[in-house]
C-alpha cells in the first residue's frame, strides 16, 4: 500500500487565489511527521511546512499553511493568494519514527501547480 | 549559513561505469541522507549516514554505497551503473537532536547511457 498518496497530478489556479493540494498518508506509527517540500524546475526540494502528529493546532507558515485531519490521515497544504512563482511541483512526505533509528523521508508522485496570470 | 551543496551538478557515464556523488551537510547537521529521484516521480529513500556509519537503508541494491567522513560531509558510490540509474540524485542534512526537518542540496543530476 502507498504510504503517501497525491491524488491531483496538476492543477491549476488563477493568480492571488488560494488553492488546496491534497495529501493522505498510511501509518501505524502514533509518532510521525508531515512535510510539505516545492520544487521548481531548478531541481532543489524546497522546505515549506512540517506538522507533527502531536500537534493540536495547525502549522503556518507565512502564505502556507496545513490542514491537519489526524483522524482522516490526510495532511492537505493550502497556499494562499498564489503568485506566479508558485508554479513548481509540491511533495508531500512522512518521517515515521520505528524504533529511533533515522529519519528517512517517505514521498508522495507529487502534485503539479500551474498559476495562470 | 551555507546550505547543502553537491557536488558535481550533472554527470554523464556509461554502463558498467562507477561514480561518486559528493554532499557537504548545512552548517550545525551531523546526519545526510540520500535520494534518488528519477523523471516524473517522488524522491526514494537510498540510505542515511549518522557518526560516520549507515543508519538507515531503503530498498537499494549494495551497488550503492556511502561514506561520511569526520567533518559530516558524505558521499554516494554506485557500481556497475545501469541506465535505470540515470536520475537526480538529492542530498539532504538535518540535526540529530532537535527538529529534524530534512533540507536539500540543489542535487546531482547523472545521465547513463
Amino acid at each position: 500500500a502507498q504510504k503517501i498518496t497525491q491524488t491531483q497530478p496538476g492543477m491549476f489556479v488563477q493568480e492571488k487565489e488560494a488553492v488546496t493540494l491534497d495529501c493522505t498518508y498510511d501509518t501505524s506509527d502514533q509518532s510521525y511527521g508531515l512535510f510539505w517540500y516545492k520544487q521548481p524546475s531548478s531541481g532543489e526540494m524546497i522546505f515549506l511546512i512540517y506538522q507533527g502528529s502531536y500537534d493540536e493546532q495547525n502549522a503556518t507558515e507565512g502564505r502556507y499553511s496545513l490542514n491537519f485531519q489526524k483522524a482522516r490521515k490526510s495532511a492537505n497544504l493550502v497556499i494562499s493568494a498564489s503568485q506566479l512563482g508558485d508554479s513548481a511541483m509540491y511533495f508531500c512526505a512522512m518521517r515515521e519514527r520505528q524504533n529511533n533509528a533515522g529519519n528517512m523521508l517517505t514521498f508522495g508522485g507529487g502534485t503539479r501547480l500551474m498559476v495562470k496570470p | 549559513d551555507a546550505g547543502v551543496t553537491q557536488s558535481p551538478t550533472h554527470l554523464i557515464k556509461t554502463r558498467g561505469q562507477q561514480v561518486t556523488l559528493r554532499c557537504s551537510p548545512k552548517s550545525g547537521h551531523d546526519t545526510v541522507s540520500w535520494y534518488q529521484q528519477a523523471l516524473g516521480q517522488g524522491p526514494q529513500f537510498i540510505f542515511q549516514y549518522y557518526e560516520e556509519e549507515e543508519r538507515q537503508r531503503g530498498n537499494f541494491p549494495d551497488r550503492f554505497s556511502g561514506h561520511q567522513f569526520p567533518n559530516y560531509s558524505s558521499e554516494l558510490n554506485v557500481n556497475a551503473l545501469l541506465l535505470g540509474d540515470s536520475a537526480l540524485y538529492l542530498c539532504a542534512s538535518s540535526p540529530d537532536r532537535g527538529p529534524d526537518t530534512q533540507y536539500f542540496g540543489p542535487g546531482t543530476r547523472l545521465t547513463v547511457l
